[in-house]
């Protein structure tokens, strides 16, 4: 069964960083992208962009370019997005998502991670 | 990159009654678009994929059909668990995807 697994909520202050994980589980971490989508408090979905875990290679949609940097570490399956220079406007949720074979579908999603903006 | 209008923003259905929703992308997405059911506080739900194929385990009241720029989502027979947000996501170029803006669906 495949399985992502975030880590929990986070508090950053304006201007710092915040790093959130993504544990993958009942497949090979290596054999598919991992998405990352932002919602923020009542609002739709947003694509951040993709890492390809093999390469190391990623995507980013134009808007999270400077914002978020994607990483993973094959050796522990974990998939991590790092925000930076945070401000209000990054207090959302963060969600880990991977493909259905063969389509461009999100087929398995964290549960989220609440990243919350205070000083 | 493509943009995706999703209509209506919001829908309120009795009990029973067909419902449908719609999404029309900036240019041809070749049917590269998912349907997305989400409830307060959970993850989204994939119900249907590449325009008109049923995720395993979704109600076959839940039917997607379209092509080109032009897609929709019809439920038949709301329920009152069918209450949510439902979106939908293209990703037919280059792996960039695009989430339309929502729709709220209420029972009423």
């Amino acid at each position: 069964e495949v399985q992502l697994q975030q880590s929990g909520p986070e508090v950053g202050r304006p201007g710092s960083s915040v790093k959130i994980s993504c544990k993958a589980s009942g497949y090979t971490f290596t054999d598919y992208v991992m998405n990352w989508v932002k919602q923020s408090p009542g609002q739709g979905l947003e694509w951040i962009g993709w890492i390809d875990p093999e390469y190391g290679s990623t995507d980013y949609a134009e808007k999270f370019k400077k914002k978020a940097t994607l990483t993973a570490d094959t050796s522990s399956s974990t998939a991590y997005i790092q925000l930076s220079s945070l401000t209000s406007e990054d207090t959302a949720t963060y969600f880990c998502a991977r493909e259905l074979p063969g389509s461009a579908a999100f087929a398995y999603w964290g549960q989220g991670t609440l990243v919350t903006v205070s000083s | 990159d493509i943009q995706m209008t999703q209509s209506p923003a919001s829908l309120s259905a009795s009990l029973g009654e067909t419902i449908s929703i719609e999404c029309r992308a900036s240019e041809d997405i070749y049917s590269n678009l998912a349907w997305y059911q989400q409830k307060s506080g959970k993850s989204p739900q994939l119900l249907i994929y590449a325009a008109n194929r049923l995720q395993d385990g979704v109600p076959s009241r839940f039917s997607g059909s379209g092509s080109g720029t032009q897609y929709s989502l019809k439920i038949s027979g709301m329920q009152p668990e069918d209450e949510g947000d439902y979106f939908c996501l293209q990703g037919s170029k280059f792996l960039m995807y695009t989430f339309g803006a929502g729709t709220k669906l209420e029972l009423k």
